[in-house]
Formats: C-alpha cells, sequence, structure tokens
C-alpha cells in the first residue's frame, strides 16, 4: 500500500530562516515524488518533483530511500512561501503511473 | 489556455438532493482525474477517466457516486442522495497522457451539504 505522512500540520518561521516541511512515504517499489503547492484562493500547482532534480522558487527535496523521505527544503523563507504544500507519491498500478497519493498537507506561514 | 476549469466554485445541496460537478479539461488533455479532500485530510485518488471511458473507479464509493466523460463535453462527476459526510473539496486534473506527470489541477468545487 502507498502512504504519504507529512508529520507537520502547522509550520511556522520568520523571514530569512530556513524552512524544511517534511514528508515520509511508504511504497515497496520505486516511487516518484512530488511537492505540490496550493497559495492561498489559488489551484493546486506542482512545485517539484524528485526525478528532475531541480530547483524551483529556491526550493529543493532531495529523495532518500533509505530512510523514505522527500523533504523540502528553502535556505532563506519568503512571505509570499506562506502556503499549503502537499507531498504526493505516483506509484506504477498496471503499468501506469497516473495515481497520486497525497500526504495531509503541512500550512506554511513566514512571518516578517 | 485557460486551463483546467470547475464549476461551480461552491455547491450548497441539502441531504437527499444530487450533486453535479463539472470538469472541463486543459485543450489537448484527454485524461482526467477526480479527487476528494475531505476537511483535514489529504486528496484522495476517486476515478480516473479517458474521452467515453472510465480506466479506474477504484476510488470511488460503491453507491450514489458516478462519473462520465462524454465524447463532447466536460467530464461530469455525479453524486446522488447527498448525505453531510460527501461536504468536501472535489479537485480534477487533466494530463495528455497516462502519466501524473502532466497533471493541471482545476481549482475545485466546495461542496456543502446541509
Amino acid at each position: 500500500a502507498q502512504r504519504v505522512t507529512q508529520p507537520e500540520k502547522l509550520l511556522s518561521v520568520f523571514k530569512g530562516a530556513p524552512v524544511e516541511l517534511k514528508c515520509n512515504y511508504s511504497y515497496s517499489g520505486s516511487p516518484e515524488l512530488f511537492w505540490y503547492v496550493q497559495y492561498s484562493r489559488q489551484r493546486l500547482q506542482l512545485l517539484l518533483r524528485h526525478i528532475s532534480r531541480e530547483s524551483i522558487k529556491g526550493f529543493t527535496a532531495d529523495l532518500n530511500k533509505g530512510e523514505t523521505s522527500f523533504h523540502l527544503k528553502k535556505p532563506f523563507a519568503q512571505e509570499e512561501d506562506s502556503a499549503m504544500y502537499y507531498c504526493a507519491l505516483s506509484g506504477y498500478s498496471g503499468g501506469s503511473n497516473y495515481k497520486l497519493t497525497f500526504g495531509k498537507g503541512t500550512l506554511l506561514t513566514v512571518n516578517p | 489556455n485557460a486551463g483546467v476549469m470547475q464549476n461551480p466554485r461552491h455547491l450548497v445541496r441539502r441531504r437527499g438532493q444530487e450533486a453535479r460537478l463539472r470538469c472541463s479539461p486543459m485543450k489537448g488533455h484527454s485524461h482526467v482525474y477526480w479527487y476528494r479532500q475531505l476537511p483535514e485530510e489529504g486528496l484522495k485518488f476517486m476515478v480516473y477517466l479517458q474521452k467515453e471511458n472510465i480506466i479506474d473507479e477504484s476510488g470511488m464509493p460503491k453507491e450514489r457516486f458516478s462519473a462520465e466523460f462524454p465524447k463532447e463535453g466536460p467530464s461530469i462527476l455525479r453524486i446522488q442522495q447527498v448525505v453531510r459526510g460527501d461536504s468536501a473539496a472535489y479537485f480534477c486534473a487533466s494530463s495528455r497522457d497516462r502519466s501524473s506527470y502532466g497533471y493541471t489541477f482545476g481549482s475545485g468545487t466546495r461542496l456543502t451539504v446541509v
């Protein structure tokens, strides 16, 4: 069974501080991991995916298969980073990887 | 490109009524996915459709819920005889091919059952 755990429901940091949003997963095969972000009153948007090894808006995430984690990090948080962040996992089912399993989300607040 | 369009944005229904949620995928996308987000929960997969076909409905409740994606027009998620527990945000996503990489989400429909 696939499972994604985001242990922090709320996370509050000050502007300029480092931020780390935790994500742990459970999956028997090789998963594909994503971070989605939802800014206030906006739709869910893809922030980054592990396979691309990219940095978007200063955020990075490294897949750690040993610890089954995919934590999202940013060295210097900005007020505009305040949003709801969801970690998601996609595993192969019937030869396709179309289905996403989401964590419950972490609400990040960056204070001035 | 207007993106994935969902309507209505908010829907209030009394217990026992029917709810119809619409999703128009992005231009060029023929794969549609519906997810439900109950309060304090993450999004949960409900159903995956291609034009005129239901590919995977493993996340759909067995009763009262149905989905379609006709040859013409939007995809419809239909909930009959709604109950308070159906109150949730319902999100639709579309993609060009059968993959989670190309998902684009709509803004969601927030259903409230009173």
